[in-house]
């Protein structure tokens, strides 16, 4: 079964306004990745954020992780039309190996 | 140049017909993945490599084969059991499996069966 499920499964904002994009996880983990994919392309890996981490931040970009609720959210702030991509929550279990889950992603339309 | 590449872009294969991607990596690292993604979705996992000579089914394995004779190599081949093989396949690597590292993606391959 999926282990991440981000929420919403599409956004559309205006350039300048800021993104939220929510995933939950089911089972314990050992950390939380984030990636964005471009259309047509590769992922790109964004941020990790361990499980003993609550914050961090990269550029314009804040996740935060709470393992109680079994949820993280990455903001985007002061978005961009090249922000315009999908964006994926991956998370790496710490039981029965390590294997990493991706969810199906949150599609992000930032109009200029 | 470090990076992790793939092989072709496009690919189109007729149906009962075999074809391997390639994906090559200069990031010396141990670990690495197929993935499949399909239209509007997320990855699925078909096969990862822990280690050189190493290689485990991932959740969709079925219709895939891979071999993993070089650090940097780790090809796919779809065979023709794979019944609906149409998707856009991404490789990665990463340093480790475990722990759950960093994965570093290739450009994918667009596969289309005619």
């Amino acid at each position: 079964s999926q282990q991440g499920e981000e929420d919403p499964q599409a956004l559309s904002i205006q350039e300048g306004e800021n993104a939220t994009m929510n995933c939950s996880y089911k089972t314990s983990i050992n950390n939380l990745q984030w990636y964005r994919q471009n259309s047509g392309r590769g992922l790109v890996h964004l941020i990790l954020i361990r499980s003993n981490e609550r914050e961090k931040h990269s550029g314009r970009l804040r996740v935060t992780l709470d393992t109680s609720k079994k949820s993280s959210s990455l903001l985007i702030t002061a978005s961009r039309a090249a922000d315009t991509a999908s964006y994926f929550c991956a998370t790496a279990g710490n039981t029965g190996g390590f294997k990493t889950i991706f969810g199906a992603g949150t599609r992000l339309f930032v109009k200029a | 140049d470090g990076g992790i590449t793939q092989s072709p872009k496009y690919l189109f294969r007729k149906e009962g017909q075999n074809v391997t991607l390639s994906c090559e990596q200069n990031l010396n690292h141990d670990a690495m993945y197929w993935y499949r993604q399909d239209p509007g979705q997320g990855l699925r996992l078909i096969y990862y490599s822990q280690i050189v000579n190493d290689f485990q089914k991932g959740d969709i394995a079925e219709g895939y084969s891979v071999s993993r004779e070089k650090k940097e190599s780790f090809p796919l081949t779809v065979t023709s059991a794979q019944k609906n093989p149409t998707a856009f396949y991404l490789c990665a690597s990463s340093i480790e499996y475990q722990r759950g590292s960093e994965q570093f993606f290739g450009p994918g391959t667009r596969l289309t069966v005619l």
